[in-house]
């Protein structure tokens, strides 16, 4: 039950994208097409803004996207906006146990 | 007004217990796998433990395993957390939220979190 690895920190200027990986098992995100995201501003709840890997749940900006190849998923932030700074999580269903990601913080510089 | 509303919280000696409870207000939640999630002050999102839409299945992150027991009561619209034998590092928001019908179905609505302080 290892934390899924994420890098701690990502940043991009305003306009460009940026690409936050999500490693985990052959247990975990190698197993299942069941991979989340969430957004987390600070003081305030997450978000889910992915879901199932590639979905986006109504409302979520067509800039984000996520992918999976093999025990590693990944978020993209398109067309950076300043609202996109936030904490940024993975989360993988394992079978008998669900997992978060270690957490990526994007600055918008 | 939708939400979940979690309560129980506060300052407890290392050893001690708290029960937390989440209500339902404005969203059902049977049909719904129900889970808690904790953060520690300037941490990481953490899963705790999660329940079936019945109650029948009950799964917890290897930390709390054995001191911890996840609960809830359809009928009251509300979700529990029995914590014993706490740890300093059981300090965090606890969270609760709501899953899909299925234990792999994303999550939709999420409680502000209740703060669990251990501490001497």
């Amino acid at each position: 039950q290892s934390a899924l690895t994420q890098p701690p920190s990502a940043s991009g200027s305003p306009g460009q994208s940026v690409t936050i990986s999500c490693t985990g098992t052959s247990s975990d995100v190698g197993a299942y097409n069941y991979v989340s995201w969430y957004q987390q501003h600070p003081g305030k709840t997450p978000e889910l803004i992915i879901y199932e890997v590639t979905e986006r749940p109504s409302g979520v900006p067509d800039r984000f996207s996520g992918s999976k190849s093999g025990n590693t998923a990944s978020l993209t932030v398109s067309g950076l906006q300043v609202e996109d700074e936030a904490d940024y999580y993975c989360y993988s269903h394992a079978g008998t146990y669900n997992v978060f990601g270690t957490g990526t913080k994007v600055t918008v510089l | 007004e939708v939400q979940l509303v979690e309560s129980g919280g506060g300052l407890v000696q290392p050893g001690g217990s708290l029960r937390l409870s989440c209500a339902a207000s404005g969203l059902t939640l049977s049909g719904h796998w129900m889970h808690w999630v904790r953060q520690a002050p300037g941490k990481g999102l953490v899963w705790v433990s999660r329940i079936s839409n019945d109650g029948s299945s009950r799964s917890y992150t290897d930390s709390v395993k054995g001191r911890f027991t996840i609960s809830r009561d359809n009928a009251k619209k509300t979700l529990y957390l029995q914590m014993n034998s706490l740890r300093a590092e059981d300090t965090a928001v606890y969270y609760c939220v709501r899953g899909g019908e299925y234990s792999y179905k994303p999550t939709d609505y999420w409680g502000q979190g209740t703060l669990v302080t251990v501490s001497s």
